[in-house]
């Protein structure tokens, strides 16, 4: 089945500062690669998704990227800023399936004042 | 529009003893997942339901976790008995169908001692 990694765990920078975390999946038929945000106390919320016909997708300050032949992708936030500390999970799936979800293990990130 | 709504949102059994999750998911989704998300990991999924059959249950421990969507809209997840284990948050999410934006619930913070 799919395996997400995700990298780093942790990740602390300075307010203004950009932060990239990065992911790498198993399943070459994977299609369909979101990125939650999750406050303390909250579920997941999505921030940001690709689809494989795509490499890349900004929205404001969040970019991701993918990387199909290398199995990776990476969300990229730009001119970070306090609010956007929290837990960062990137997931892959297939779509057209049963769309069955696989997280990666997740990254804290710190914006310091 | 309403979010996913779940509950308790915490709880604390002893292991043995039996504990049920209820969910309602936004109104018109007729896909629902429910995850279990130990503390430091990315979210499981346990089983998916479009509308009141399951789609996927295959990381379910079936021997001790049950759910059912009755009338395809709110949905209970029970465990019986617990162990330690399973401490955990579990998570509800619903969409409106496969390959469609996943929206979560705040969860439900379990606690078995």
């Amino acid at each position: 089945g799919e395996n997400v990694e995700q990298h780093p765990s942790t990740l602390s920078v300075q307010e203004g500062d950009s932060a990239v975390i990065k992911c790498t999946y198993s399943d070459s038929a994977s299609n369909y690669f979101p990125w939650y945000k999750q406050e303390l106390g909250k579920g997941p919320q999505l921030i940001i998704d690709i689809r494989s016909n795509v490499g890349e997708k900004k929205d404001q300050r969040i970019a991701v990227t993918l990387n199909k032949t290398a199995k990776h992708f990476s969300l990229h936030i730009t001119e970070t800023q306090p609010e956007d500390s929290a837990v960062y999970f990137c997931a892959a799936s297939m779509v057209g399936g049963a769309q069955k979800l696989v997280f990666g293990q997740g990254t804290r990130l710190t914006i310091n004042p | 529009e309403a979010g996913v709504a779940q509950s308790p949102r915490y709880k604390i059994i002893e292991k043995r003893q039996s504990v049920a999750f209820w969910c309602n998911p936004i109104s018109g989704h007729a896909t629902l997942y429910w995850y279990q998300q130990i503390l430091g990991q990315g979210p499981k999924l346990l089983i998916q339901f479009q509308n009141n059959g399951v789609v996927d249950d295959s990381q379910l421990p079936k021997d001790r976790f049950s759910a059912e969507r009755l009338k395809g809209v709110d949905s209970t997840l029970k465990i019986q008995p617990a162990k330690l284990e399973d401490s955990a948050v579990y998570l509800c999410a619903s969409s409106l169908g496969g390959g469609s934006e996943q929206y979560f619930g705040p969860g439900t913070r379990l606690t078995v001692t």
